[in-house]
């Protein structure tokens, strides 16, 4: 059964950078089938995609956040990663990676990890 | 960017009921839509892919129809463990995008 589990802190200071580790396990991310991806939802609201990436590295992000995001692939540890710049209170959010069935649906889920931008 | 729109946005029902749920997008998606169930401090779940075909595991008691730009997800039969929240979401152009949720609570 494919697992999904979010990493990181769970508080950033404003300005500075948001780092989340995602880790596979049941399965290799390694598939032209699949990408994988960051989805968030702030305290109360609804969703928001981030951004995907295929095994091979290739990215495809929202335009609204494109240039404060990377997101990473490292396929000999089965995970990936996602780091969001320069970050303020409206980043405050539940973070989850996912994995993306043929770049269409999310079909498998982290638990998801809550991010509170503060100092 | 594509815009979701999800009426209602909350609804009360009793088990047994009956229960649909639309989604609009402002331009045609095909079938490129998804629906997906939310419960509280819980992650998404995946429903309904390609607008009407029945995700893994997912009971036969959900589903869902249409094309371009007019969705529906229909609980045929709304179980206790059916209260929650629905997102449609489509993947026909990026930036991928979620309606606003549709909250289904208890009469």
């Amino acid at each position: 059964q494919l697992h999904l589990q979010e990493s990181g802190p769970g508080l950033v200071k404003p300005s500075e950078t948001l780092s989340l580790t995602c880790s596979v396990s049941g399965d290799s991310m390694i598939s032209s089938t699949y990408s994988w991806g960051w989805i968030r939802q702030p305290p109360g609201k609804g969703l928001e995609w981030i951004g995907n990436i295929y095994y091979n590295g290739n990215t495809f992000y929202n335009p609204s956040l494109e240039s404060r995001i990377s997101i990473s692939v490292d396929t000999s540890k089965n995970q990936f990663s996602l780091n969001l710049y320069s970050v303020t209170a409206a980043d405050t959010a539940v973070y989850y990676c996912a994995r993306v069935w043929s770049s269409s649906c999310f079909d498998y889920w982290g638990q998801g990890t809550l991010v509170a931008v503060s100092s | 960017d594509i815009q979701m729109t999800q009426s209602p946005s909350s609804l009360s029902a009793s088990v047994g009921d009956r229960v649909s749920i639309t989604c609009r997008a402002n331009q045609s998606i095909s079938t490129y839509l998804s629906w997906y169930q939310q419960k509280p401090g819980k992650a998404p779940k995946l429903l309904i892919y390609v607008a009407s075909s029945l995700h893994s595991g997912v009971p036969s008691r959900f589903s869902g129809s249409g094309s371009g730009a007019d969705f529906t997800l229909t609980i045929s039969s709304l179980q206790p463990e059916d209260f929650a929240t629905y997102y449609c979401q489509q993947s026909f152009s990026t930036p991928l995008t979620f309606g606003g949720g549709t909250r289904v609570q208890s009469k």
